[in-house]
């Protein structure tokens, strides 16, 4: 069974750097085709696709956020790891992190978790 | 970037009834070495994460009511929902996992007429 979580701060200052956990199980991030995304959603908007960590360790990144992401892995501890610098008002967003295998894109989500960005 | 633009916004439907989303592609999303179509649907209920309904356009995800199919091919999508049930009314995307960056469309919001 398929599991995965986000963690991390509800409230950022604004300039501050963002960092969020997505503990998972169920699943090898060792495997073969498998890996592990992150997604946001600014409240009453849409989805928008933030970072990729694939199996091969192979990284990508929305373009329009390159210069602030980082997507890391602790494969001991089964997570990933994403990192967002000079976080505004407008990255207010629930943060969810999701399982990706290439036939089906994002098949199992967490439940996301609500950050806020304000001073 | 590809743009995924769904039709229409908002849609209420009567219980019962057909529900239709369309969902249009900037370019085509069909991979020809295995002539599959890299496009996904998934529905999202008020405080829940999105649900994997549709993969590769047409194939339903395991536990998914038969009465939700996809159909498409290229760049032109559609989420048809056969009969529609009160446990139904959520906001539909499509999803383009054909190239990075992946992109969503802006969603349509399903009511009950």
């Amino acid at each position: 069974q398929i599991t995965l979580k986000e963690s991390g701060p509800t409230l950022v200052k604004p300039t501050q750097t963002l960092t969020l956990t997505c503990t998972f199980s169920g699943f090898s991030l060792s495997t073969s085709g498998v890996g592990v995304g992150w997604i946001r959603q600014p409240p009453g908007k849409a989805l928008e696709w933030l970072a990729l960590f694939y199996w091969n360790d192979d990284r990508r990144y929305s373009p329009s956020l390159k210069s602030r992401l980082t997507i890391t892995k602790d494969t001991s501890k089964d997570q990933v790891v994403l990192t967002m610098t000079n976080m505004d008002p407008v990255d207010t967003a629930t943060y969810y992190c999701a399982h990706r295998l290439e036939s089906k894109s994002f098949d199992y989500w967490g439940q996301g978790t609500l950050v806020t960005v304000s001073s | 970037d590809i743009v995924m633009t769904q039709s229409p916004d908002s849609l209420a439907v009567s219980l019962g009834e057909r529900a239709t989303i369309n969902c249009k592609s900037s370019q085509s999303v069909l991979y020809s070495s295995n002539y599959k179509n890299y496009l996904a649907w998934y529905q999202q209920k008020p405080g829940q994460p999105p649900k994997l309904l549709i993969y590769w356009a047409s194939t339903r995800e395991s536990g998914v009511p038969d009465r939700f199919s996809g159909s498409g091919s290229g760049t032109d999508f559609t989420l048809t929902i056969s009969s529609l049930q009160a446990e139904d009314v959520a906001v539909y995307y499509c999803h383009q996992y054909y190239s990075t960056p992946r992109t969503f469309g802006q969603g349509t919001k399903l009511e009950i007429k």
